[in-house]
């Protein structure tokens, strides 16, 4: 299994600024993902992250605004950048230890809220 | 496309009672199954999985079996707890493709 730490675990930001959102794994994982989870839905993959090259979008999600690192095995960030209050949602991590086990376990999540 | 479709909630139902929540999918080959639930507040955690067809995942009285023929993974539970209060999401995943989730139901177990 795998242990995700996310933080910060919640946050209200001010309109048209930036959150660095970091998610630490505690073992190395083949797959990283991000997720948003908008207020009494389900989950959509925002894009998958990969290590030492650009993540990979899912349709309706770009780069500019949804900026993802990976800089290695156990390590990532997803940026919200120039924030509006239709980005109010939890934002959730999630990895996957190796391609045998599908499983994929999930941080606690980022519960932003913009003002 | 592959998609997973699950029964809309709230499920509500009294302590003791037995639970049912349906899920059916599409997909292409032989998905591995999950479920996955979601306490207030929280983020998801894994609850049963099944990688096969006629596979049972259980856990914590949870049980779901993988059924091919109709392609469906219902979850189910015999005595429902209000500690069992929650969000559950059905999932699938190919190897190495992106996990696909249900749009959850929400169950409230009232004492």
């Amino acid at each position: 299994s795998a242990v995700i730490s996310q933080k910060p675990s919640r946050d209200i930001c001010q309109r048209g600024t930036s959150l660095t959102i970091q998610c630490q794994v505690d073992s190395q994982v083949t797959m990283m993902f991000w997720y948003r989870q908008q207020p009494g839905q389900s989950l959509t993959l925002i894009a998958t992250a990969n290590q030492g090259s650009e993540a990979t979008y899912e349709s309706g999600f770009v780069i500019d605004k949804f900026p993802i690192s990976r800089p290695n095995l156990t390590f990532s960030t997803l940026t919200v950048s120039n924030m509006s209050p239709e980005d109010s949602s939890i934002y959730l991590c999630s990895a996957v230890t190796d391609s045998v086990n599908t499983e994929a376990f999930f941080g606690q999540g980022t519960r932003l809220t913009v003002v | 496309g592959n998609s997973v479709t699950q029964m809309e909630g709230p499920v509500t139902l009294s302590e003791e009672a037995f639970l049912t929540i349906n899920c059916t999918y599409t997909a292409t080959g032989y998905p591995s199954l999950f479920w996955y639930v979601q306490y207030p507040g929280e983020g998801l955690q894994l609850l049963l999985k099944a990688t096969k067809a006629d596979d049972k995942g259980s856990n914590k009285g949870f049980e779901a079996t993988y059924r091919k023929e109709t392609t469906s993974f219902h979850l189910e539970k015999g005595s429902v707890q209000v500690s069992d209060s929650a969000v559950y999401f059905c999932a699938l995943r190919k190897s190495t493709d992106k996990l696909i989730f249900g749009t959850g139901t929400r169950l409230q177990v009232f004492p």
